[in-house]
Parts: structure tokens; sequence; C-alpha cells
């Protein structure tokens, strides 16, 4: 599966919206993006996933460029629970359909 | 979405003794799930992947001896820590795989974890 870059934080006002990067440039064709978050000693959320497409859900959107070498993950209206750790994931069908977690952004939503 | 239940939530145990640890899928057949370990202020490491009615798979550097992975119903997975040592202590995660969500599908539901303490 492809190797992804997120930063280590980043910082967001409650009430506006949270721009998370996550780059992987060496996705292949059938790699999917997977965004999951983790609350502090909670288990892993799943939020939102694509593969060409920008995705929308009620939780978030999800921005795929055209070359699928990044995307962004949108939260339009952060809350103070949404504070968490994100992970960014590439996930291909070959790799029996585990995921591998990278260090991910922990997002901090500021009152 | 699918829940997934892990049980207990957290655990104290004394050194040298074994620790089991629960994953239920509560509603739907689990074929394939997965357990993690997380240090603190790490992410979570993939330990091994068990489907159900076969013999689990170990990651690389993951002793099979000492984290026993029983996956003998659809719906329930166990990892018992074998004379666990305080090294052994860290979060303990579980996830699931619903099958009749394709490569598309969301596919790993997780557990709340349980975090072991071993003293």
């Amino acid at each position: 599966d492809a190797k992804t870059t997120q930063p280590p934080s980043m910082d967001c006002a409650e009430g506006r919206a949270a721009n998370l990067p996550c780059n992987h440039s060496t996705i292949s064709g059938n790699e999917y993006v997977y965004w999951y978050r983790q609350i502090h000693s909670q288990g892993p959320q799943y939020i939102i996933h694509g593969l060409k497409n920008n995705e929308t859900n009620e939780m978030a959107s999800l921005i795929i460029t055209e070359d699928r070498k990044s995307s962004t993950l949108i939260l339009p209206h952060a809350t103070l629970r949404d504070t968490a750790v994100y992970y960014c994931i590439v996930r291909g069908g070959g790799s029996n359909y585990k995921l591998t977690f990278g260090k991910g952004t922990l997002l901090t939503v500021n009152p | 979405g699918a829940v997934v239940s892990q049980h207990p939530s957290w655990v104290i145990c004394k050194s040298g003794t074994s620790v089991k640890i629960e994953c239920r899928s509560l509603d739907f057949q689990a074929t394939t799930m997965f357990w993690y370990r997380q240090f603190p202020k790490q992410s979570l490491m993939l330990m091994a992947t068990s489907n159900e009615g076969s013999k689990a798979t170990y990651e690389q550097g993951v002793e099979k001896d000492k984290f026993l992975i029983n996956h003998a119903s659809l719906t329930l997975s166990t990892l018992t820590v074998t004379s666990a040592h305080p090294e052994d202590s860290s979060f303990y995660i579980c996830s699931a795989r619903d099958p009749k969500t394709g490569i598309g599908g969301t596919e790993a539901f997780f557990g709340q974890g349980t975090r072991l303490t071993v003293v």
C-alpha cells in the first residue's frame, strides 16, 4: 500500500472549517484513500473514503486531486469534539484488507 | 455503522499471568478480524490478522506464542497475552471486516480498545 504524509499537528477555531491535507504521491490506480480519526483513548472511527471523485457524507468531505497524489479532508464546522488524531490511509485490494496507520495529524479545535 | 465490542475496556494483571481480550462483531459476521497495539503517543501497529476457522497471520516481530489469537466463530475473536510483562502494557484494539462491504466499502470497524497494565 502507498505511503502517506500528513502534518503532525494542526489547530482550528471552533465553528470554522478544518482542512487536513494528505500526500500520497505513490498511490496506484486501484488504491482507495481512507480517513479515520482517533479520539483520545478510543478506537479509530471511520470518516470517509474515496477513489477518484470527491466524496461527502454527514461527517466530512474528501477532496482528491485529479492526479490523486494528494487529498484533503474537510470538516465544515469543527467542534471541540472533533479534536482527535486524523489518519489518512491508502489501501488497495491486494493487502488482505488490513489498514496500515501512519502517525496522523493531531487536530486541536480551540474555543 | 456496524458495531464492534471489546471486553474488557481495561485490565490490570500481575506479571507472569495471562490475560484474554475479547472482540465481538455485534451486528455482522466478521470473516476477518485484526488486532492492533498502540503505545502512548504512538500510532496503531498491526499485530495480526485472524480469519475465522484458520490460524492467524502475525506481522513481523510479533511473537505468535506470546499473543495467542483465536477466531473460532464469525462474531468472536480473542487475543490472549501469555506470561505478561510490564512491557506488554499497552492499548490493544481490534477491528473487524464486514464481508458484505466490497473493496470500496468502509470494511473495517474498530472496537473501543482495551487498556492493559501489567504490574
